[in-house]
């Protein structure tokens, strides 16, 4: 069955660098999008970026540029990158699988949580 | 970017009663919305896609209507497993956005 699961550092410094790995199950990378999706404790969702099924990304410009997305099809995973953090960069990141023909995410990943720390 | 108003942020209603959440777009979707509920902790689940289009294995409690820039999601017969925060996701351009999301609670 199709699953997606980010793992990741609980605790980043203020400043460093964010990686995150998302490793997928029952499909395939080059037929399917995934993007990353954000929220801060109890707040909304923010949408980040887009790794694209031809290996194409997208940004959100409100991350200017700091945010990297990549991927390793042979082993199903999808990176996030983020530098530069800031506290409140401080948040639960999702990766999610975008449905083939619309834009709306139909499969998610639990999620990790990251605190940047002063 | 397309902004999305949701209300209202917080609702508490009787089991078995019917509430209304809605999500104003800031310009014409076109129907390209989607509804998702997270429950504490979790991750969202997609409820609806194309604005009432039931995703299958969502109880047929949960209907969502509207077209343009105003859209809705209704539950019928408010059940105890329905606690959770909804929201509302656009999807006609980028980049994607959500509204900030209903608390629902039982009264």
């Amino acid at each position: 069955q199709v699953q997606l699961k980010e793992t990741g550092p609980d605790l980043v410094q203020l400043t460093q660098t964010l990686s995150i790995t998302c490793t997928v199950s029952g499909f395939s990378l080059t037929t399917y999008n995934v993007h990353w999706v954000r929220q801060p404790p109890g707040k909304g969702l923010e949408w980040m970026g887009a790794m694209w099924n031809g290996g194409g990304t997208d940004y959100n410009s409100a991350f200017k540029s700091r945010l990297s997305i990549s991927r390793d099809t042979s082993k199903s995973q999808v990176f996030l990158k983020m530098n530069s953090l800031q506290t409140d960069d401080t948040a639960k990141y999702f990766c999610a699988r975008l449905e083939p023909y619309y834009w709306y995410f139909d499969f998610w990943g639990p999620g990790t949580m990251v605190t940047v720390s002063s | 970017d397309i902004r999305m108003t949701q209300s209202p942020a917080s609702l508490s209603a009787s089991l078995g009663e019917t509430v209304n959440i809605e999500c104003l777009a800031s310009e014409d979707i076109y129907s390209d919305l989607a509804w998702y509920q997270q429950k504490p902790g979790k991750s969202p689940q997609l409820l609806i896609y194309n604005a009432n289009s039931l995703q299958n294995g969502v109880p047929s409690r949960f209907s969502g209507s509207g077209s343009g820039t105003q859209y809705s999601l209704k539950i019928n017969s408010l059940q105890s497993e329905d606690v959770a925060t909804y929201f509302c996701q656009q999807y006609n351009n980028y980049p994607l956005t959500f509204g900030s999301g209903t608390k629902l609670e039982i009264k």
